[in-house]
């Protein structure tokens, strides 16, 4: 059973650009979240996402973050126009369809923006 | 509520010792707890979790002690090996949500 998937592994965007973060969860999950980390410091929760619906978003800033988990595919975490407060790794998690379930991460995408 | 890091804390053990890895959490309402052990450049890696109705539970070489009257939590690790070596954060979620709150994190040192 294959784990949390998330591509790329490494991004490098220059400011201004466009960063795309995708996140496959482990088979059978149907809860995705997207947690961010900086250096030297805990992960922070930033959305959480069920098939075609955001459940929680308190963590997300309110401008250029956007995220979303079709009906098929993978989730997409979405930065427009990125500034350099915006490097950081992004780590997607996933856990099963009932409530209270432990949540599984991925590797992490780490996002430079130069 | 959320820590702010700063420089990690650092716990040094040789090989062969007992670790034991401390965290405290703010909100009396968090119902459910978990440590995740993190290695440089990946994600990530769940350790053991507990919920609110049990104060100790434990896995294979790891055991997870819980105390709600002082809100604390922490981890225990028997006969620590270099491959032990990482960070560990623990996290916790408020009743009726999803979302986990994580800890700055320790970091673990094992010296063979």
């Amino acid at each position: 059973n294959a784990g949390v998937m998330q591509n790329p592994r490494h991004l490098v965007r220059r400011r201004g650009q466009e960063a795309r973060l995708r996140c496959s969860p482990m088979k059978g999950h149907s809860h995705v979240y997207w947690y961010r980390q900086l250096p030297e410091e805990g992960l922070k929760f930033m959305v959480y996402l069920q098939k075609e619906n955001i459940i929680d978003e308190s963590g997300m800033p309110k401008e250029r973050f956007s995220a979303e988990f079709p009906k098929e595919g993978p989730s997409i975490l979405r930065i427009q126009q990125v500034v350099r407060g915006d490097s950081a790794a992004y780590f997607c998690a996933s856990s099963p369809p009932s409530k209270g379930e432990t949540q599984y991460f991925g590797p992490g995408t780490r996002l430079l923006v130069l | 509520g959320e820590s702010v890091g700063l420089h990690l804390p650092t716990l040094s053990v040789q090989e062969g010792d007992n670790s034991i890895i401390n965290c405290a959490y703010s909100n009396s309402a968090s119902d459910y707890f978990i440590w995740y052990k993190q290695e440089s450049g990946k994600g990530p890696q769940f350790i053991i979790d507990i919920r609110s109705n049990m104060d100790k539970r434990q896995g294979q070489r790891v055991t997870v002690l819980l105390n709600k009257t002082v809100k604390h939590l922490s981890l225990q690790i028997a006969a620590t090996q270099p491959g032990d070596s990482a960070v560990y954060f623990c996290a916790d979620r408020l009743t009726g949500f999803q979302k986990l709150v994580f800890g700055t994190g320790t970091r673990l040192l094992v010296s063979p």
